[in-house]
Parts: C-alpha cells; sequence; structure tokens
C-alpha cells in the first residue's frame, strides 16, 4: 500500500471548513484514497473514499488532485464534535485485501 | 441496522493468563478484521476472517489467534499475556471484503497487570 504524509495537528475555528490534506505521491493507478476519523476513545469511523474523481457524502468532501499525488479532505462547518484524529490511507480495492495500514494521523482540534 | 459490538468493553488481566474479547458484525458483513491500538505502535492490523477463513495475517506472534463462527461472529484469542499486550483490540466488519469501507466497533479495552 502506497505511504501517505499527514500533518500531525491543526486547528479549525467552529463553524468554518476544516481542509486537511494528505500527500501519497507513491499512490498506484489502482490504489484507492480512504479517509477515517477516530475520536477518542472510539472505534475509527469510515468518511468517504475515491480514485480519481472529487467525492462528496453527508459528512465530508474529498478532493484528488488531478495527478493524484496528493488529496484534501473537506468538512464544510466544523463543530467540536469534528475533533478527532483523521486517517487518509491509500489502498487497493482487491477482493480478498482487507488490511487498513494506519499511519499517524492528523490531530484535528475544533476551537469554540 | 445496529453496529458492530464488542464484548467484554474492559478487561484486567495477569501475565500469563490468556483472554478471548468477542465482536458481532453489522447483520450481513461475512468480514471481520481485527486491530490492536497501543500509544506506542498505533492502530495495528492483526487478522481478517471471511466465511470462517482466515484469509488475512498482520506481524504479531502466534499467541495472537482467532476465529469465525458460521453467523459470522469472531473471536480472538491471546494466549499467555504479556504486559505489552495491553491494548485497544478493535474488531471491524464489511460486506464483500476488499472495498476498504469497515465498521469499526468501539473496543475492548485489555489491561494486563
Amino acid at each position: 500500500d502506497a505511504k501517505t504524509t499527514q500533518p500531525p495537528s491543526m486547528d479549525c475555528a467552529e463553524g468554518r471548513a476544516a481542509n486537511l490534506p494528505c500527500n501519497h505521491s507513491t499512490i498506484s493507478g489502482n490504489e484507492y484514497v480512504y479517509w477515517y476519523r477516530q475520536i477518542h476513545s472510539q472505534g475509527p469511523q469510515y468518511i468517504i473514499h475515491g480514485l480519481k474523481n472529487n467525492e462528496t457524502n453527508e459528512m465530508a468532501s474529498l478532493i484528488i488532485t488531478e495527478d493524484r499525488k496528493s488529496s484534501t479532505l473537506i468538512l464544510p462547518h466544523a463543530t467540536l464534535r469534528d475533533t478527532a484524529v483523521y486517517y487518509c490511507i491509500v489502498r487497493p480495492n482487491n477482493f480478498g485485501n482487507e488490511k487498513l495500514t494506519f499511519g499517524t494521523g492528523t490531530r484535528l482540534t475544533i476551537i469554540p | 441496522k445496529a453496529g458492530v459490538t464488542q464484548t467484554p468493553r474492559y478487561l484486567i488481566k495477569t501475565r500469563g493468563q490468556q483472554v478471548t474479547l468477542s465482536c458481532s458484525p453489522i447483520s450481513g458483513h461475512r468480514s471481520v478484521s481485527w486491530y490492536q491500538q497501543t500509544p506506542g505502535q498505533g492502530l495495528q492490523f492483526l487478522f481478517e476472517y471471511f466465511s470462517e477463513t482466515q484469509r488475512n495475517k498482520g506481524n504479531f506472534p502466534g499467541r495472537f489467534s482467532g476465529r469465525q463462527f458460521s453467523n459470522s461472529r469472531s473471536e480472538m484469542n491471546v494466549s499467555t499475556l504479556e504486559l505489552g499486550d495491553s491494548a485497544l483490540y478493535l474488531c471491524a466488519s464489511s460486506w464483500t471484503g476488499g472495498s476498504g469501507e469497515q465498521y469499526f466497533g468501539p473496543g475492548t479495552r485489555l489491561t494486563v497487570t
């Protein structure tokens, strides 16, 4: 699985958009970008994933650059409940491959 | 639809003992994966079961084992506990397998004294 690089921590004001970057310069053509988050002492929560097109769901938007070497997770109107560690994971979608390789993630703190 | 459940939520054991943790996946999910989370090593993949067969395995010693039942429920066992096994053990389930979209339970917090 491709390696990812994320800033260790970020702050964002409540109500503003939180933009979390992820670098994955060695991504392969068949690898997807996944985002998970983990609120303190809970299990990780799936947020969104994409291959090359931008994706949006009820939780967030995922913007992947055209060369696919980096991406940004956007939480449009951050709330205090969005304070968590956010993990960017790059992996292929192969039947039989369930392993998620978590890095150290970005600790996002939403400031009131 | 009910989420992934794990029992027990908290456990205290003594070095040398063994422990069994249980995970019930989301209804209809056939794949169950287990992860260990520690402050030093972060989240690490232990193994994954699909249709009662271990399909993937992480880099953990043989003291860590698991199984899956016909109803997709899974158990993991750690024998001869060591202090370093103190961790949050998480299980995750998915439906088709391989999609990367997994749903995690709340975890079992194991403390070894």
